[in-house]
């Protein structure tokens, strides 16, 4: 059976200090990979997808980027922190129609 | 891009009772989700309905895709019940590789 984990759990960081959460998928092959966050505990926003390699797509334009450096993993980085981007950052996987979600990593930037 | 609503925002119940939660989208989908955000914040599945119904022990769902909504149907509720629940259909018309657009939820709290 396929499962995803994401890391770190939790994570706390200073304002203007870089960020990389990291994604990986098991038990699939070629997965649409998908980042989502949620903030203020409602709703969730799209931020980036993949369909392959190298391949991303980047729907609200931020502070953020991602990358996917292997068919499995899915990295999303920063390379200065605001406020703003304090939030349940969600890593979602699909092959059919169907998403499936990760733990998520809660960050909270002080 | 496809706008989705979901009504109402809280509820509250009686552990034992019933409920029935909306979610209304604006164009035709060929995928729907519905989705239980659990304390920790896990999202778990609960339905893939793009239309018809589904039922899952004291769960269901139905997606009249023609008229646009999708119902979720709680039965004898119990305190684990309670959460957040997500309805979730496809950014754009005719779906594809993008991502998902959800609404803002239905905060659910079972009181025993």
């Amino acid at each position: 059976s396929q499962t995803i984990h994401q890391w770190p759990a939790t994570l706390v960081q200073p304002v203007g200090s870089p960020l990389s959460l990291e994604c990986t998928v098991e038990g699939t092959s070629n997965p649409n990979l998908y980042w989502y966050r949620q903030a203020a505990g409602r709703g969730l926003q799209l931020l980036f997808y993949s369909v392959g390699i190298g391949q991303i797509s980047s729907e609200v334009p931020q502070n953020l980027s991602a990358s996917r450096p292997q068919d499995r993993q899915f990295i999303l980085s920063s390379k200065k922190l605001l406020l703003s981007d304090s939030g349940f950052y969600l890593c979602a996987w699909r092959v059919t129609n169907e998403q499936f979600f990760g733990p998520g990593t809660r960050l909270t930037v002080l | 891009g496809i706008q989705v609503e979901q009504s109402p925002p809280d509820l509250i119940l009686q552990e034992g009772a019933n409920s029935t939660l909306r979610c209304n989208f604006s164009d035709s989908v060929n995928n729907l989700q519905w989705f239980h955000q659990n304390p920790w914040g896990q999202l778990i599945n609960l339905f893939y309905i793009p239309s018809g119904t589904k039922q899952n022990g004291r769960l269901s769902a139905t997606t009249v895709a023609t008229e646009r909504y999708s119902l979720l149907y709680i039965s004898s509720s119990q305190t684990t019940d309670s959460g957040v629940y997500f309805c979730a259909v496809p950014k754009y018309s005719g779906g594809g590789a993008d991502g998902l657009t959800f609404g803002k939820g239905t905060h659910l709290i079972i009181q025993p």
